[in-house]
């Protein structure tokens, strides 16, 4: 069964502050892996998308890494700041042989960046 | 600055009630999917389209639940009759198949509350 999983479910860090946010998959026949952030009542914005051959992408403070061996990413952030709170969802894109891929949506973890 | 439009932005119905919740895509691009999220079971696809023709929605409840794209620059999900466990947000996202990777862009989702 296609799963994305992430943890932690929720984080709290100080601003200022690194963190590493999780993803594990069991998805096939891979075809992407994206991070997105979704603020509070907003819809979710793309961060970063990694295809098979791809182990790291940036974004300014955010790092994703890839390793499609082991099927797991994470989502680095440096240096947080108060706008890095939100919901960070971790979503792997499935190729099914058409053109368009399927998404397996992970449910995501809640950061909290406290002054 | 192209962006997904999605109206209403919330909604509160009774039980029973039909709702018709709007999307208008990025002008231009070809594939819109329809998603909904529950902090129960995170993000869900319910139906996408390609060129306005369905090419999926087994993730959407076929007796109450139907999606239409009466052209381009239209996709309706309604919801007939309406229960309590549809409350959740609602969200469209489009995307242009052609893209490598295809990034798909959400729009601020409807928040449907059933009581």
């Amino acid at each position: 069964k296609n799963q994305v999983e992430q943890s932690p479910q929720s984080l709290i860090i100080l601003e200022g502050k690194n963190c590493t946010l999780q993803c594990n998959y069991t998805v096939s026949p891979f075809s992407n892996l994206r991070w997105y952030k979704q603020d509070t009542g907003r819809g979710p914005v793309s961060l970063t998308i990694m295809t098979f051959s791809e182990n790291t992408k940036s974004n300014g403070r955010y790092t994703a890494t890839l390793d499609a061996d082991t099927k797991q990413s994470s989502l680095h952030i440096t240096a947080s700041q108060l706008s890095d709170s939100a919901s960070y969802i971790c979503v792997v894109s499935v190729n099914y042989g058409g053109a368009t891929n399927k998404l397996i949506f992970g449910t995501g973890t809640l950061l909290a960046v406290q002054p | 600055d192209a962006r997904v439009t999605q109206t209403p932005r919330h909604k509160v119905t009774e039980m029973g009630q039909e709702v018709t919740m709007r999307c208008q895509p990025i002008l231009g691009h070809n594939t819109v999917f329809w998603y909904r999220q529950t902090m129960m079971q995170g993000l869900e696809l319910l139906a996408y389209f390609r060129n306005r023709a369905p090419l999926d929605d087994s993730g959407m409840p076929k007796d109450r639940f139907s999606a239409e794209m009466p052209d381009a620059t239209l996709a309706t999900l309604k919801i007939q009759p309406s229960e309590p466990r549809d409350s959740a947000v609602y969200f469209c996202a489009s995307g242009l198949v052609a893209a490598t990777p295809d990034t798909q862009y959400f729009g601020p989702g409807t928040r449907l509350t059933v009581l």
